[in-house]
């Protein structure tokens, strides 16, 4: 069964970097599918960020490209979202989820993570 | 910019039928935009319903059913359950590498 959890500190600094973990137990990331990020700002509606392949592609949602890195540890089957020069408006609950594709494109998400919330605050 | 369009709320009495539609603002939703839906009960992570326009996770009741209909991707929930009283989202892939969730449906059961 496939199982995602993600980790990291719920309270960051505007202007400072936001780093989130998703530890992947169940499957081997380095076997296939993308692997994404999805938010969901406190009584709002859900946002796709970005996804990594499992060979290292990455693919983000255009408008936030210049401030998003998604990387990946397949030595620890974890993969790894950075949101830079955060803004109240990153916080959210973050998900992370394993993402099939169709021709290499990553289209839908089927295993989620619980989700953890991350508050932008001085 | 793309927006995906879903009705912000419907309300079904026990055992009814409701249809949830998501529309595209680029024009007819195909099964090339890989229509999806998700559950998204009170407090808890989305669940995945329905990929592929009309295929069911091995986890999704059979009373959830997905399709296209006039233009727009469709989810049926037939024979409601008090249960399946959550919000639910769309999500459509238009290439670019990162697909659109549409602003959900809120359903009552009442």
């Amino acid at each position: 069964q496939v199982q995602l959890q993600e980790s990291g500190p719920g309270l960051v600094k505007p202007s400072e970097t936001l780093s989130l973990t998703c530890t992947v137990s169940g499957y081997s990331i380095s076997s296939g599918f993308h692997w994404g990020w999805i938010r969901q700002p406190p009584g709002q509606g859900l946002e796709w960020i970005g996804s990594i392949y499992h060979t290292g592609s990455t693919y983000y949602k255009p408008s936030l490209k210049s401030r998003v890195t998604i990387s990946v540890d397949t030595s620890k089957n974890q993969f790894s979202l950075k949101v830079s020069s955060v803004t109240a408006a990153d916080t959210a609950v973050y998900y992370c989820a394993r993402v099939p594709s169709a021709g290499q494109q990553p289209v839908r998400a089927d295993y989620w993570g619980q989700g953890t919330l991350v508050t932008v605050s001085s | 910019q793309t927006v995906v369009t879903q009705e912000p709320s419907l309300t079904v009495s026990p055992g009814g039928t409701v249809t949830l539609t998501c529309a595209s603002s680029t024009g007819a939703v195909t099964s090339g935009y890989h229509p999806n839906w998700f559950q998204q009960k009170a407090g808890q992570a989305p669940r995945a319903l329905i990929y592929e326009t009309s295929n069911r996770h091995s986890w999704t009741p059979a009373r959830f059913s997905g399709s296209l209909l006039g233009g727009k991707a469709a989810l049926t929930l037939s024979g409601v359950q008090p249960e399946d009283e959550a919000e639910y989202y769309c999500l459509l892939y238009y290439g670019g590498g990162a697909p659109v969730f549409g602003g959900g449906t809120k359903l009552t059961v009442l």
